[in-house]
């Protein structure tokens, strides 16, 4: 069965940080393009970052770029978002999926949630 | 404010059909692909629809998605109960070099 499993979130102070992970069973994480996605409590779905089927390229969104960092670890089979200087506005449930914008993303995980709060 | 424009809501009886627009520009939808989602409460999102107008395996023919221009609809015929839920669209924006969805429309069948 494929299989994507988040875990890593929790509650952290503004400024603060946290790596998320995402360990993927039934598939191979470095043969496709992996992305993370976030949903804000009531809101609507939001793209946060990618990483490319090589690992070469990566891109992110503008909230995001500078502050987070995707990466993979093809031995783990794991994808991480590294989440540093974290304010209020990156409260979310953040998901990994599978595939492209052509493809689609086909493959999703439930999630882990972010709050960053005092 | 999202890149892609959907309409908030959008509402019909069992049995009919509906469709959900998603706007978007020359820098997105216009040069690019469209894939749509349907995200039941308290799920994760669901693919419908890739590359414009392809149906993944397993997704009832009931859904049809179609681009023109800079704009694309989905499609859903013979509502079901069970077709409630938010619906998204998304596509790559070459212009900001990054991912993007529409803000989503929360069908209700009546």
């Amino acid at each position: 069965e494929v299989q994507l499993v988040e875990s890593g979130g929790g509650l952290v102070q503004p400024g603060g940080s946290l790596r998320l992970s995402c360990v993927a069973s039934g598939i191979t994480v470095s043969d496709y393009w992996m992305n993370w996605v976030r949903q804000a409590p009531g809101k609507g779905l939001v793209w946060v970052s990618r990483i490319s089927s090589e690992g070469s390229t990566t891109d992110y969104a503008d909230s995001v770029k500078g502050r987070f960092t995707i990466s993979r670890d093809s031995a783990k089979n794991t994808l991480y978002l590294q989440m540093n200087s974290l304010g209020a506005e990156d409260t979310a449930l953040y998901s990994c999926a599978r595939g492209t914008f052509r493809n689609g993303m086909d493959v999703w995980g439930q999630g882990t949630t972010v709050t960053v709060s005092s | 404010q999202s890149v892609l424009t959907q309409p908030p809501s959008v509402s019909a009886a069992p049995g009919q059909k509906v469709t959900i627009s998603c706007s978007g520009s020359s820098s997105n939808i216009g040069s690019g692909y469209v894939s749509w989602y349907q995200q039941l409460p308290g799920t994760a999102p669901k693919l419908l629809i890739s590359e414009n107008d392809k149906r993944p395996s397993g997704i009832a023919d009931r859904f049809s998605g179609s681009k023109s221009g800079t704009s694309a609809t989905l499609g859903i015929t013979g509502l079901q109960t069970g077709d409630e839920a938010d619906y998204y669209c998304a596509s790559w924006d070459s212009s900001l070099r990054a991912g993007v969805f529409g803000g989503g429309t929360k069908l209700t069948v009546l």
